[in-house]
């Protein structure tokens, strides 16, 4: 099993909260990835980082920020959570190009 | 039309059956395919990983590619109630990033 952690696996919160998905490797991997996926449909990349100090946007358009202070961490928040952000958000990693992405075991969120 | 199509089903079969999941795509630029396997409430885990055409065998589990037909296929053999869970295909260029179908959800019925 990939060592890739995330916390926390379930978030119930109000809107307007400010949160904070957290995410750690311990594999030394370069490459990390933020994730969304809704029930019965595709995961869209939402955040990617090939390395400290280096995040890029992904695909699908998404109101949260990320940061890569640390090669084993990749936090992502959400400055003001909304309904529309409830979605499971799943983090990956991987050691370089065309190489196996491992993924944590997600984190579902639901906003109120 | 979407970069790839999948059945999202769910698709149940009896224990011991053959199963056949599928996806097809548009982009012909795709070189790299995937297989991942999703347990509910768990991440994606990667079953099959191929590059180009032709097929890769992993013990009952066989992922063909038909680069022309823009087509890949998963089979499992002999399969068991443990492989019950969601098979995402996944695709992607020269880069690493992945473009994943919707996902087929299996059922094997014991």
């Amino acid at each position: 099993e990939a060592d890739i952690y995330q916390t926390p696996r379930y978030l119930v919160i109000g809107t307007g909260k400010k949160i904070t998905l957290e995410c750690s490797q311990t594999m030394g991997h370069d490459k990390m990835y933020w994730y969304q996926q809704d029930p019965g449909m595709e995961l869209h990349l939402i955040h990617y980082s090939y390395g400290v100090n280096s995040t890029e946007k992904g695909d699908l358009s998404s109101e949260s920020t990320v940061s890569r202070i640390r090669t084993e961490h990749f936090p992502l928040t959400l400055e003001s959570a909304r309904p529309s952000h409830t979605s499971q958000y799943l983090c990956a990693s991987s050691k370089g190009s065309q190489e196996t992405q491992y993924f944590g075991p997600g984190t579902r969120l639901l906003v109120l | 039309q979407k970069e790839v199509e999948q059945d999202p089903g769910p698709l149940s079969v009896p224990e011991g059956a053959i199963v056949s999941l599928n996806c097809t795509y548009s982009n012909s630029a795709f070189q790299y395919f995937m297989w991942y396997r999703q347990y509910s409430r768990k991440g994606p885990e990667l079953l099959m990983y191929t590059y180009s055409s032709g097929n890769k065998e992993d013990g009952r589990f066989t992922a063909q590619v038909d680069k022309s037909s823009k087509y890949i296929s998963l089979f499992i053999r002999d399969s068991q109630p443990s492989d019950s869970a969601t098979y995402l295909c996944a695709m992607s260029e020269w880069d690493d990033k992945i473009i994943f179908g919707k996902g087929t959800r299996l059922h094997i019925l014991p």
